[in-house]
């Protein structure tokens, strides 16, 4: 069964530091998903993008963070100078395209726990 | 703008009875349900949807939901509980059309005693 992976399952960076966290969506799929997961909170949506641009991002998502999609299989999530708070599970989804338009189930990736010191 | 409550954060049931997981949501828009389950140090996997075909919904591992508009309720059930079932539960909405987020509830942890 098609599934969507992700890594690294675990990044520990410092503060101020770059990390790039990189997905493989379901290759059929054409719409990608961030979220994240700080420990003990609920899952909150940070971006979504179709068609190689943002389709909608969240007051999270502000400058310090970018996506790509660099080639035809990879997704990134790009924090350019991470902090503390910056901390949580980071979990990548995908999802199909109906005939009518519409996409609604989204398959996520098992997640990546970044840890920043 | 659109919002999901769960009712509980914690729910413990011994096996073989009923699990009951309540989820209400608001949505200015005819709503698309979910619930996801997340065991330890896993991802989410899809248990069940509600796309606004049948109320009743029927999903994996057992586990059903009623869309309720009446009540603005997706609560989540199943028959007979099994140790296997521990886990946290998330109940999730979006809009309908193309890419929608989904916004997640606070998640219930279910717990399963003998």
């Amino acid at each position: 069964e098609p599934e969507v992976t992700q890594t690294p399952s675990h990044q520990v960076t410092q503060m101020g530091q770059e990390v790039i966290l990189r997905c493989v969506p379901i290759s059929n799929h054409l719409y990608f998903y961030w979220y994240r997961q700080i420990l003990g909170q609920k899952v909150e949506f940070l971006v979504s993008f179709y068609n190689n641009e943002i389709s909608e991002k969240s007051e999270i998502f502000d400058d310090q963070f970018s996506v790509e999609r660099p080639d035809g299989s990879n997704f990134t999530l790009k924090i350019r100078s991470t902090k503390l708070e910056d901390s949580a599970m980071y979990f990548c989804a995908s999802s199909d395209i109906t005939s009518g338009g519409n996409s609604y189930e989204q398959y996520f990736g098992p997640g990546t726990r970044l840890t920043v010191t | 703008a659109q919002s999901v409550t769960q009712l509980g954060s914690h729910v413990s049931v011994s096996e073989g009875a009923l699990v009951l997981l309540r989820c209400n949501y608001s949505s200015s828009v005819p709503p698309y349900l979910f619930w996801y389950v997340q065991y330890p140090n896993q991802g989410l996997q899809l248990l069940l949807k509600y796309t606004s075909a049948a109320t009743l919904v029927k999903g994996i591992n057992g586990f059903e939901a009623e869309f309720k508009k009446s009540e603005t309720s997706f609560h989540l059930t199943k028959p007979s509980a099994h140790m296997s079932d521990a886990a946290e539960y998330f109940c999730a909405v979006s809009g309908a059309g193309g890419g929608n987020k989904l916004t997640f509830g606070t998640g219930t942890q279910l717990k399963v005693e003998l």
